[in-house]
């Protein structure tokens, strides 16, 4: 079945320590999309990618860092200057070859991130 | 920032009365309006993606409308099910940057039996 797929389900990060998310789909999509949603909030944009080797800031990307070296995969690194990580991530794709604004989005679903 | 506008944050309607909830977004530049059923213990599932004032969708007993010229958007249920309890999020993307796509906070509605 095609799908997006992260893992893992749950993740505990030490202070100072960087975490990469895993986020792979196979649904052929060429847009993906890293989420942060914190309790009682919607989803906030972290980083965007269009296209392969190519990827856009969202409205929280500081702390962050993402790679796109292939088309199915668009891990998300927090890093130790994430201050406050703990939160659930999402990841998502969508078709669209230049734009994907305007097509439905899919999740996968999701990896909850805490600070021990 | 772009800002997206939901309300109410959340609502509890009696099983089998209809229902409605607003998204308001910026009416400049505007680009596309999704809508998005989020359940407990799921992923986020798209409901609808509009991009063209006056835009209505249907699925099943679940519509949506589009207001470009004025940035809003209603969502309505009819004849609310238990199933129908989620989260619903819309998001907005705009020309200046048409694949970026900003979310609401949603509303959180619960179906009393």
């Amino acid at each position: 079945d095609g799908g997006i797929t992260q893992s893992p389900k749950y993740l505990f990060r030490k202070e100072g320590q960087n975490v990469t998310l895993s986020c792979e789909q196979n649904l052929n999509h060429d847009a993906m999309y890293w989420y942060r949603q914190d309790p009682g909030q919607g989803l906030r944009l972290i980083y965007y990618s269009q296209i392969v080797n190519d990827f856009q800031k969202g409205d929280i990307a500081e702390g962050y860092s993402v790679s796109r070296e292939k088309k199915e995969s668009f891990p998300l690194t927090v890093t130790s200057a994430q201050k406050n990580p703990t939160a659930f991530y999402l990841c998502a794709s969508s078709i669209g070859e230049k734009v994907s604004g305007n097509q439905p989005q899919h999740f996968g679903d999701g990896t909850r991130l805490s600070i021990l | 920032i772009l800002n997206v506008e939901q309300s109410p944050q959340s609502l509890h309607v009696q099983e089998g009365d209809s229902t409605n909830f607003t998204c308001s977004f910026p009416s400049s530049n505007f680009y596309a309006l999704h809508w998005y059923r989020w359940e407990t213990a799921k992923s986020p599932e798209a409901l609808f993606v509009m991009t063209l004032n006056g835009d209505e969708k249907k699925k099943g007993r679940i519509s949506a409308t589009l207001n470009t010229k004025e940035g809003y958007s209603y969502l309505y249920i009819k004849g609310s099910q238990p199933e129908d309890s989620a989260t619903y999020l819309c998001a907005f993307s705009d020309y200046s940057s048409a694949s970026k796509i900003i979310f609401g906070s949603g509303t959180r509605l619960s179906i009393r039996p």
